[in-house]
């Protein structure tokens, strides 16, 4: 079964400053997609950034980005030049290839700070 | 493109009755779609998977009595709640996998939840 972990449950960053999320997985798959999904008060989730095992280059989207470390089983956020929009929760996922089913961290809640 | 139409958005039922959540893909054909159950503050839990035309399939721990899906066309699948009690109050989202629309390439795309509340 794979699992994916995210250790903080909160995270606080200052308007225009940048903050990194954690998370790691457990799989036995060679093949697989990341995610990071963010789920602002409407409870809408949005796909932020996503992440394919094979490449070694890490997924960058405008002022996110990750760092895909495939062999430590890690995949953190990194949001630059937070804005106010940035609040909400975020979620780390995982889905191996050929299946659309995903399995989903806790969760980490982002405040901004103006 | 790529909308998935979830309604209602909220519902408020009494306790024995029955609930029925609709996932529709507006702009594509849905070959599978997923139920996903919420509670306040935490993670998104799989329930079952749905395919066009077949029976869904089940994670384990989930009632297939109690919640029942039907997927009768390539753009509509519903979750019912069955004689619903308090215990079964939720935020329930429904993805669906379709075709690729975006630069990203996903195909994977969520509705807007409904959140269920039992008296």
């Amino acid at each position: 079964a794979q699992t994916v972990t995210q250790s903080q449950p909160e995270m606080s960053v200052q308007e225009a400053e940048t903050v990194t999320l954690s998370c790691t997985y457990d799989t036995s798959e060679s093949d697989y997609y990341l995610f990071w999904y963010k789920q602002p008060p409407s409870r809408q989730m949005i796909l932020v950034i996503r992440q394919e095992a094979y490449k070694q280059q890490n997924a960058t989207e405008n002022r996110f980005s990750v760092n895909f470390q495939k062999a430590a089983k890690s995949f953190s956020l990194k949001i630059s030049d937070s804005q106010l929009g940035d609040a909400a929760m975020y979620f780390c996922a995982y889905r191996i290839t050929n299946d659309y089913k995903l399995s989903f961290g806790a969760g980490t809640t982002v405040t901004v700070r103006a | 493109g790529a909308v998935v139409s979830q309604h209602p958005s909220w519902v408020i039922c009494k306790s024995g009755t029955s609930v029925k959540i609709e996932c529709r893909s507006l702009d594509f054909q849905a070959t599978t779609m997923f139920w996903y159950r919420q509670f306040p503050k935490q993670s998104l839990m799989l329930m079952a998977t749905s395919n066009e035309g077949s029976k869904a399939t089940y994670e384990q721990g989930v009632e297939k009595d109690k919640f029942l899906i039907n997927h009768a066309s390539l753009t509509l699948s519903t979750l019912t709640v069955t004689s619903a009690h308090p215990e079964d109050s939720s935020f329930y989202i429904c993805s669906a996998r379709g075709q690729s629309f975006f630069a990203t390439n996903e195909k994977l795309f969520f509705g807007s939840g409904t959140q269920l509340s039992v008296l």
